[in-house]
């Protein structure tokens, strides 16, 4: 069966650190992976995208992750947080045409 | 990037009436979109899928018959809340993908529903 889990719901690190969310997926299929953000009362805003290419992906606004197959990972990193990144995170896969699994949701908050 | 409109970004009404909202792939063709519902703090649950030219696809436990899907071209898809309650109130997203495996999902702004 396919699925995502995001390890933590909440996040928070100071302005200027790194940021780290992190996301483990299950699938049978070889997956196409994305990481959206959504900003309150507004949709969700894609981030960067995994599909089967190389497994650094560089996203909007610094972002970045990596695709570890053997970890069945795909964690997405920031070198340094800005107080406008302080949003909701979600990890997202597609197992097949039309096909989207959602997680739950990492919370980031950014402290001055 | 591909875009996708949803109107209106809030409305208010009075229980017992209905509620249409729009989404619109404005610089690609969508066979399929999606209708969310979110709850404060929870992610996205997937109310249905919406087929262009043929019937919605709902998921379990969403009413049908409260929750009408119209989906007449290729970049117009609707959901009308018919016969709102305070129940219903909540935000409303819509999304929608390219006909291609791997595409991701576009998604609209959202919709605040508010019933009274």
């Amino acid at each position: 069966a396919q699925s995502v889990t995001q390890l933590d719901s909440h996040v928070s690190v100071s302005e200027g650190t790194p940021v780290l969310l992190r996301c483990n997926y299950s699938s049978s299929y070889s997956p196409s992976l994305f990481w959206y953000v959504q900003h309150p009362n507004k949709g969700l805003q894609l981030l960067l995208k995994y599909t089967s290419a190389a497994t650094l992906v560089k996203g909007i606004n610094g972002f970045e992750a990596e695709f570890k197959k053997s970890e069945t990972s795909f964690h997405l990193t920031k070198p340094s947080a800005h107080m406008s990144d302080a949003a909701e995170y979600f990890c997202v896969v597609s197992v097949g045409t039309y096909k989207y699994i959602f997680g739950t949701g990492t919370r980031l908050k950014v402290l001055a | 990037g591909a875009v996708v409109s949803q109107h209106p970004s809030w409305v208010i009404c009075k229980s017992g009436t209905s509620v249409k909202i729009e989404c619109r792939s404005l610089d690609f063709q969508a066979t399929t979109m999606f209708w969310y519902r979110q709850f404060p703090k929870q992610s996205l649950m997937l109310m249905a899928t919406s087929n262009e030219g043929s019937k919605a696809t709902y998921e379990q436990g969403v009413e049908k018959d409260k929750f009408l899907i119209n989906h007449a071209s290729l970049t117009l898809s609707t959901l009308t809340v018919t016969s709102a309650h305070p129940e219903d109130s909540s935000f409303y997203i819509c999304s929608a993908s390219r006909d291609r495996v791997g595409s991701p999902l576009h998604f609209g702004n959202g919709t605040r529903l508010t019933v009274t």
